[in-house]
């Protein structure tokens, strides 16, 4: 089974500051890649996806994440946080199944 | 308002004691999952259902019980044999030929 890992639990950035946060997976094949997002009491919400096409893809909020299929990872990255985008983020891989990363934290101070 | 509902937002289980959490979508999707949610570990998947009166396992069935009598219902049974019940769980649907799942408000379950 494939596996999802996210390498930073807790990130912590001031406004402003450029983010990019990992996700790489061990499965080779062909597989649907996820962004999810978790407001504080809110719904996880999808972020942004990769299908095929464009390796770059671009979600809500400025948020983009670029799929390196010879490193088998799909980071997000924004160029520049702002303090609401303090929340919890998913990485998400699926073949057969969906798989989720551990979550990364990321707290923005104003 | 589509959608997919959970509830109790918050729920407190005794020793011993069967809890039914509750999970219905408005969305007309086939599939239907379930998943807990643990500080660092991510979302495991308990259950799913891709049609009614079908179900598959996930990682984590062991304690847990479900049923798909509708389409638009999955409702998740905690059982005594769970011994460690405490935590997020987190309902999903998603239209299988858009391969996109969408999440309720979770249900917060603790041991009394």
């Amino acid at each position: 089974a494939q596996s999802v890992s996210q390498h930073n639990h807790h990130v912590i950035l001031s406004e402003a500051a450029s983010l990019e946060l990992g996700c790489n997976y061990s499965y080779g094949g062909t597989v649907n890649l996820f962004w999810y997002v978790q407001y504080p009491g809110q719904h996880l919400q999808l972020l942004l996806k990769y299908f095929s096409g464009d390796p770059l893809v671009k979600g809500i909020k400025g948020f983009e994440a670029e799929f390196i299929k010879s490193k088998f990872s799909f980071n997000l990255r924004k160029p520049s946080v702002q303090w609401s985008d303090t929340a919890e983020y998913f990485c998400a891989v699926k073949d057969n199944d969906m798989r989720f990363g551990a979550g990364t934290r990321l707290t923005v101070k104003p | 308002d589509g959608g997919i509902t959970q509830s109790p937002k918050y729920l407190f289980r005794k020793e011993g004691q069967n809890v039914t959490l509750s999970c219905e979508q408005n969305l007309n999707h086939d599939a239907m999952y379930w998943y807990r949610q643990d500080p660092g570990q991510g979302l495991r998947l308990i259950y799913y259902s891709q049609i009614v009166n079908d179900f598959q396992k996930g990682d984590i069935a062991e304690g847990y019980s479900v049923s798909r009598e509708k389409k638009e219902s999955f409702p998740l049974t905690v059982t005594s044999a769970q011994k460690n019940p405490t935590a997020f769980y987190l309902c999903a649907s998603a239209d299988l030929a858009k391969n996109i799942q969408y999440f309720g408000a979770g249900t917060r379950l603790s041991v009394l």
